[in-house]
C-alpha cells in the first residue's frame, strides 16, 4: 500500500523559468493538501483540493502559483517565473477525506532550487 | 485556529521519557489536539491525537488536562531515532488541514 508520492523529489530551476511538482495520493484518499516549508521554518497551508475542485486557495500567492488535481492523474502544483525565494521544501498529504479530525498522511517533499 | 506555543529545542538522553508540554490557551470547544513528527528531509508523520484525558498508542502517551489549555506528549524510553522536530496542532472546527505548524521541538537525543 503505497504512501503519498511526489516528484520530483529535488528540482533544480533558473530564474523565470517554470517548476511543476507531482503528488500521487495515497489509494482511497480523493482530498490533497500542499504545504511548504522554507529551512528551519514550520510548514505552511498552501492550497486544499478535491478531485477536480479547488476547495481553499487562501493560503497559496495569488500570482505565479497555481494548483489543480485532475479527474485522472497527480495533482500538480505548478510556479511560473520562479523566483530564488521559491525555493523550498514542498509538501503534499493527502486524506480519505475531509481533514477535520483525523489524520494528514505526508509525501516526502518535493525540493525546489532556484538559481 | 488556536495558537500553540512550545518549547524551541530539548535534550535528552536514550532510555528517558520525554515530555513535551504545549500550550493552547485559545482552544475552541470542538478543537482537536494532533502531534506530528518529523525527521531531517521528510514529510511530517501523525504520532498521536486527543480530546480530553489521556489517549495512549504504541508510540506515545497524550496528556490533556480538563482546561485543555495545554497538552503533554509523552515519548516513553527515547532512542537516537526519535531525534526529530515535534509539531503540536490544535484544530479541527474549522478544518484541521489548515493547521498551522509552528517551528515546533527540535528534540535531541544524545547517547
Amino acid at each position: 500500500n503505497a504512501g503519498v508520492m511526489q516528484n520530483p523529489r529535488h528540482l533544480v530551476r533558473r530564474r523565470g523559468q517554470e517548476a511543476r511538482l507531482r503528488c500521487s495520493p495515497m489509494k482511497g484518499h480523493s482530498h490533497v493538501y500542499w504545504y511548504r516549508q522554507l529551512p528551519e521554518e514550520g510548514l505552511k497551508f498552501m492550497v486544499y483540493l478535491q478531485k477536480e475542485n479547488i476547495i481553499d486557495e487562501s493560503g497559496m500567492p495569488k500570482e505565479r502559483f497555481s494548483a489543480e488535481f485532475p479527474k485522472e492523474g497527480p495533482s500538480i502544483l505548478r510556479i511560473q517565473q520562479v523566483v530564488r525565494g521559491d525555493s523550498a521544501a514542498y509538501f503534499c498529504a493527502s486524506s480519505p477525506s475531509a481533514a477535520d479530525t483525523g489524520e494528514l498522511f505526508f509525501g516526502e517533499g518535493s525540493r525546489l532550487t532556484v538559481l | 485556529l488556536a495558537k500553540t506555543t512550545q518549547p524551541i529545542s530539548m535534550d535528552s538522553y536514550e532510555g528517558q521519557e520525554v515530555n513535551i508540554t504545549c500550550s493552547h490557551n485559545n482552544i475552541a470547544t470542538n478543537d482537536y489536539i494532533t502531534w506530528y513528527q518529523q525527521f531531517p528531509s521528510q514529510g511530517p508523520r501523525f504520532i498521536i491525537q486527543g480530546y480530553k484525558t489521556k489517549v495512549t498508542n504504541e508510540v506515545a502517551s497524550l496528556f490533556i488536562p480538563a482546561d485543555r489549555k495545554s497538552s503533554t506528549l509523552s515519548l516513553p524510553r527515547v532512542s537516537l531515532s526519535d531525534t526529530a522536530v515535534y509539531y503540536c496542532l490544535v484544530g479541527g472546527s474549522s478544518g484541521t488541514y489548515k493547521y498551522i505548524f509552528g517551528t515546533g521541538t527540535r528534540l535531541k537525543v544524545l547517547a
